[in-house]
């Protein structure tokens, strides 16, 4: 069965630090997959997303994703966090009309 | 801006009420979707319309009831509803396939069911 999952529901790093969130999936073939952002009062936005190519995506605000077809995951990144940052990242696999969502991950980004 | 605008933003309703969500695309879009997001679980994507036809309807229970008048519109009629159906409502537009193309999310609407 197809499925999204994101192991971390809560993660705190502070501003300036590097940020690694995770995502793993399971789906028959080889899907699009995307990370969206949810600010607090407010609808997703894309970060970005991958079909084929090269396997290090870049995105908007200064984030990344790596993907990784040997151990299924499509894991998000960014060097340096800063403060507005802070919100729930969702990871996605889509194919065709089909969309899966991960259960999100938050991020608090302390001063 | 996102260009997709939801009314109301919050709504409360008791189980035998009658009540709609209306959601508007300025995207010149295709596709429209219906999530629900309820607290710490995944999206579910309830109903996708392309070209004002519905495409998927994953088992969601008739109380929730979609319209999609024209390419620019979508409404989730709502009716007799259980307090577990209280969430956070979502709605999205895209110029393709759900799976495929970026989907535009608007703001959601709050619903809570006493």
């Amino acid at each position: 069965a197809q499925s999204v999952t994101q192991p971390d529901i809560h993660i705190t790093v502070s501003e300036g630090a590097s940020l690694e969130l995770r995502c793993n999936y399971s789906y028959g073939a080889t899907p699009y997959l995307f990370w969206y952002v949810q600010s607090p009062g407010q609808g997703l936005q894309l970060l970005l997303k991958y079909f084929s190519g090269d396997t290090l995506v870049q995105g908007i605000k200064g984030f990344e994703a790596e993907f990784k077809r040997s151990q299924s995951s499509f894991n998000l990144r960014k060097p340096s966090v800063h403060w507005s940052d802070a919100a729930e990242y969702f990871c996605a696999v889509g194919f065709s009309n089909d969309m899966r969502f991960g259960a999100g991950t938050r991020l608090t980004v302390k001063p | 801006e996102t260009g997709v605008t939801q009314t109301p933003r919050h709504l409360v309703m008791g189980m035998t009420n009658k009540k709609s969500l209306k959601c508007e695309q300025h995207l010149g879009h295709n596709a429209m979707y219906w999530y629900k997001q309820s607290a710490k679980k995944p999206l579910e994507l309830m109903f996708v319309y392309s070209l004002e036809e519905r495409v998927e309807n994953n088992s969601v229970p008739s109380r929730f009831s979609p319209e999609c008048p024209n390419s620019s519109h979508l409404f989730l009629h709502l009716h007799t509803l259980q307090p577990e159906d209280s969430a956070l409502y979502l709605c999205a537009s895209s110029r393709g396939l759900a799976g495929v193309d970026t989907q535009y999310f608007g703001p959601g609407t709050r619903l809570t069911v006493l």
